[in-house]
């Protein structure tokens, strides 16, 4: 069974930093690509991050390029994302999800990242 | 980024009833060297990620009932709900594919009637 599983998520005051981790199994994970997805009420779902099986090819979206990295250690069958200089409007439910062809096949089921003062 | 717009926001259908949801791309999805619509529909419930149901338009995910189905090319999509079912409430979204970034609808939120 596949299974995505993210963690990392909490409080964190606007300037501040997270790292998200999201823990995979039941796939080969060093084959696949890996996106992460984040949702607001406000904004529903934005894509925020790509990164291919082999790290060799990375995508962001604007809204959060020279703020997030995304890495992956395919040993430990893991991703990341390392969120920097946070801001209010990045408060949201964010979720990894396995690419399948371009659209994503699973998700975890999100961790919850609020900025706040 | 291709703006994705869905119609209507909510709909209440009866139980058995059919439900359609229509998706709209500001440019079309359609690759012409394959002949792929890069369009996918996800369905997701009060407290759950989204779930695949529908890619490449019209392909049904394994484990699917086949009640839901997908159809469309270009720049217009529906996915159709027949028979709907008590457990098919949820908000229903598009995404393109065709493109980065990929890119979402606003949701649409299928209740009973």
């Amino acid at each position: 069974e596949v299974q995505l599983v993210e963690s990392g998520g909490g409080l964190v005051q606007p300037g501040g930093s997270l790292r998200l981790s999201c823990a995979a199994s039941g796939f080969a994970f060093g084959s696949y690509g890996i996106s992460w997805v984040r949702q607001t009420p406000g904004k529903g779902l934005e894509w925020l991050s790509y990164i291919s099986s082999s790290s060799e090819t990375i995508y962001y979206a604007d809204s959060v390029k020279g703020r997030f990295t995304i890495s992956r250690d395919n040993a430990k069958n893991s991703l990341y994302l390392q969120m920097n200089s946070l801001r209010d409007e990045d408060t949201a439910v964010y979720y990894c999800a396995k690419r399948r062809d371009g659209y994503m096949d699973y998700w975890g089921q999100g961790t919850l990242v609020t900025v706040s003062s | 980024d291709i703006v994705m717009t869905q119609s209507p926001d909510s709909l209440a259908v009866s139980l058995g009833e059919r439900a359609t949801i229509n998706c709209k791309s500001r440019q079309s999805v359609l690759y012409s060297s394959n002949n792929k619509n890069y369009l996918a529909w996800y369905q997701q419930k009060p407290g759950q990620p989204p779930k695949l149901l529908i890619y490449w338009a019209s392909t049904r995910e394994s484990g699917v009932p086949d009640r839901f189905s997908g159809s469309g090319s270009g720049t217009d999509f529906t996915l159709t709900i027949s028979n709907l079912q008590a457990e098919d409430v949820a908000v229903y979204y598009c995404q393109q594919y065709y493109s980065t970034p990929p890119t979402f609808g606003q949701g649409t939120t299928v209740e009973i009637k």
